[in-house]
């Protein structure tokens, strides 16, 4: 079974400040999908950003990127020019690429409380 | 954009009543899935369904619990006889297809057992 480590269970970031929010993962898969998700205090699941793992380049949306080290099984997530609206719980999570609608269910982190400072 | 929308927000019920949490999901989605969080844990996956029949569950997901799609639209997870521990936050979630990696969140059922 796989799972997603969360190592950091709180970080703080000054606002306009960088912080980068830190996942791991055990799968003894070599296709899948890893994710970012964004929970603010409404606990909205809202999708931050998603890497496939055949794809080498790092994902970027905005300003949130990935660092997503394939063989290490480790991938972060990077907020630059952090905002107020940013503090939130932030998830990682794992997905198969394998067939058949029961492999598309995620298996989460326990997740990252983010405060951002002004 | 379409979105997955759950009904309702906040669910109150007494220990040992029957409750039903309800999903629509965006329309021409094919795979759905209940997930809880109980407050201050992980997300953790419960069941997900897809061809109108359970493709794989959790052992979280055991006989108190059942999903159905009665009419096309509607998803549901009904908890036959609540108890304390049931208290969380149920999302649903639905995918397109296989070719689609991103699944869509509902805004959540809170659901507070009493």
């Amino acid at each position: 079974a796989q799972t997603v480590t969360q190592s950091q269970p709180e970080m703080s970031v000054q606002e306009a400040e960088t912080v980068t929010l830190s996942c791991t993962y055990d799968t003894s898969e070599s296709d899948y999908y890893l994710f970012w998700y964004k929970q603010p205090p409404s606990r909205q699941m809202i999708l931050v950003i998603r890497q496939e793992a055949y794809k080498q380049q790092n994902a970027t949306e905005n300003r949130f990127s990935v660092n997503f080290q394939k063989a290490a099984k480790s991938f972060s997530l990077k907020i630059s020019d952090s905002q107020l609206g940013d503090a939130a719980m932030y998830f990682c999570a794992y997905r198969s690429a394998g067939s058949g609608g029961s492999n598309y269910k995620l298996t989460f982190g326990k997740g990252t409380l983010l405060t951002v400072n002004p | 954009e379409p979105e997955v929308t759950q009904t309702p927000s906040h669910q109150v019920t007494q220990m040992g009543q029957e409750v039903i949490l309800r999903c629509v999901p965006i329309s021409n989605h094919l795979y759905f899935y209940w997930y809880r969080q109980i407050l201050g844990q992980k997300v953790e996956f419960l069941v997900s369904f897809y061809n109108n029949e359970i493709s794989e569950k959790s052992e979280i997901f055991d006989d108190q619990f059942s999903v159905e799609r009665p009419d096309g639209s509607n998803f549901t997870l009904k908890i036959r006889s609540t108890k304390l521990e049931d208290s969380a936050m149920y999302f649903c979630a639905s995918n397109p297809n296989r070719a689609n990696t991103e699944a869509f969140f509902g805004q959540g059922t809170r659901l507070t057992v009493v």
